[in-house]
């Protein structure tokens, strides 16, 4: 097993501009949690879901938006990019929706904004 | 609002010396508190967990509900713990994990 992947590993957009985010979890696990890093920063919680239903939420703005598919896969869509997105999107997954479980992390995706 | 805090974002200790990497948190209800920690090159992983009191790769961590501290330490610091840290924290059946802002451990030979 691969891991938890996320893809594309590496994106540059502009301002303005919106961005989908891919995570594929653990097979068997039906949680999928997502965090944005900032450079020197710890992981900041944006969402989680399980069971294809949104169970969490972090303080980031409605243009952060998300989504879980039946096959427990997970996009993380961001509108009207600022320079401030500017960050490394790490995606987790657990084999329940009990976030006290161990969250295996992906690589991330790195977003940079011009 | 429930928040961590690693004062140190850098330490650095020779081999085989004693390692205690610090922690605290601000929320008042009973949390549960994580080590996550990240190799170089290597993905985030979870490091222990308050709630199985075990010890891995000879690290500990106590929950001091008193001081709100989970400082975590190594009695005798390897080559190979040289790492980034992390502490992280959910509330009683939270829907949010909570990371601090992470310590880089170097441990030298």
């Amino acid at each position: 097993d691969a891991g938890v992947t996320q893809s594309p590993t590496h994106l540059i957009k502009t301002r303005g501009q919106h961005v989908t985010l891919r995570c594929s979890p653990i097979s068997g696990h039906k949680s999928v949690s997502w965090y944005q890093q900032v450079l020197g920063q710890g992981p900041q919680f944006i969402f989680q879901y399980y069971e294809k239903e949104e169970r969490g939420r972090g303080n980031f703005p409605d243009r952060f938006s998300a989504r879980q598919f039946p096959n427990y896969s997970s996009e993380l869509n961001v509108n009207a990019l600022l320079l401030g997105d500017s960050a490394l999107y790490l995606c987790a997954s657990s084999l329940t929706g009990n976030l006290g479980q161990p969250q295996h992390f992906g690589d991330g995706t790195r977003l940079s904004i011009l | 609002a429930q928040r961590v805090t690693q004062p140190e974002k850098l330490l650095s200790v020779f081999k085989g010396a004693p390692v205690e990497l610090k922690c605290n948190y601000s929320y008042s209800g009973s949390p549960e508190l994580f080590w996550y920690v990240q190799y170089s090159r290597q993905r985030l992983q979870l490091l222990l967990r308050h709630i199985s009191r075990e010890s891995i790769k000879g690290f500990t961590a106590d929950l001091n509900k008193g001081e709100t501290s989970f400082h975590l330490k190594k009695p005798f610091a390897q080559e190979e713990d040289s790492a980034m840290y992390y502490c992280a924290l959910i509330k009683t059946s939270g829907s949010r994990l909570t990371f601090g802002e992470g310590t880089q451990l170097t441990v030298n030979p």
